[in-house]
């Protein structure tokens, strides 16, 4: 079954520091994957998203994320966070049956 | 342009109610999918609904139920509450059946079951 996984589950940097959150996906075709961010009683906003090609994608606030295949992975980078980054991040693939699921979230803290 | 809006914004009910929570689209977009956030279980999804019709179910007991409306606003259905079912209710819309799976989210529905 496709599924997100995002090991961590609280991630703290410092501000200014760079930022790097995993996701591994299980999925048997090409996925298209995405990032989301939600602040404090929000609804989720979409950072970034990869369907195909260049496998390096740039979003919105500084972040980029890196596909790769082999490790099935899409981690997600930023090479310096700021204080507003705070929020929960959800890395997340579109399934074969056109549904969306989403990673169990990482939770970013910055200390200033 | 217009997001999408839930409403209500938070809502309390006792156990046995039923309460029904509503979605308006971002405008043109025909497709509305229903996740369930909470602390333990993080982002389930629930249904989703395209041209008045579900596409996609999650696995949900029938006590949650959704339709779609002509201009494509939605609404769910919870029956007969359970403490369980507290949480944050998400909607988001999407342009076309079939598409990238880019969503686009309202602020939610916070649902405390007493």
């Amino acid at each position: 079954a496709q599924s997100v996984t995002q090991p961590d589950i609280h991630i703290t940097v410092s501000e200014g520091a760079s930022l790097e959150l995993r996701c591994n996906y299980s999925y048997g075709a090409t996925p298209y994957l995405f990032w989301y961010v939600q602040s404090p009683g929000q609804g989720l906003q979409l950072l970034l998203k990869y369907f195909s090609g260049d496998t390096l994608v740039q979003g919105i606030k500084g972040f980029e994320a890196e596909f790769k295949r082999s490790q099935s992975s899409f981690n997600l980078r930023k090479p310096s966070v700021h204080w507003s980054d705070a929020a929960e991040y959800f890395c997340a693939v579109k399934t074969s049956y056109d549904k969306v699921i989403f990673g169990p979230g990482t939770s970013l803290s910055v200390i200033p | 342009k217009a997001g999408v809006t839930q409403t209500p914004r938070y809502l309390i009910k006792t156990r046995g109610q039923q309460v029904t929570l509503s979605c308006s689209p971002i405008s043109g977009h025909r497709s509305v999918s229903w996740y369930q956030q909470t602390p333990g279980q993080g982002l389930q999804f629930l249904f989703e609904y395209f041209s008045e019709t579900q596409r996609n179910k999650g696995n949900f007991p029938g006590r949650f139920s959704g339709r779609q409306f002509s201009n494509s606003r939605s609404e769910m259905n919870v029956s007969t509450l359970e403490l369980g079912d507290s949480a944050l209710y998400l909607c988001a819309s999407s342009p076309l059946q079939g598409n990238t799976g880019e969503l686009f989210f309202g602020e939610g529905s916070r649902l405390t079951v007493l």
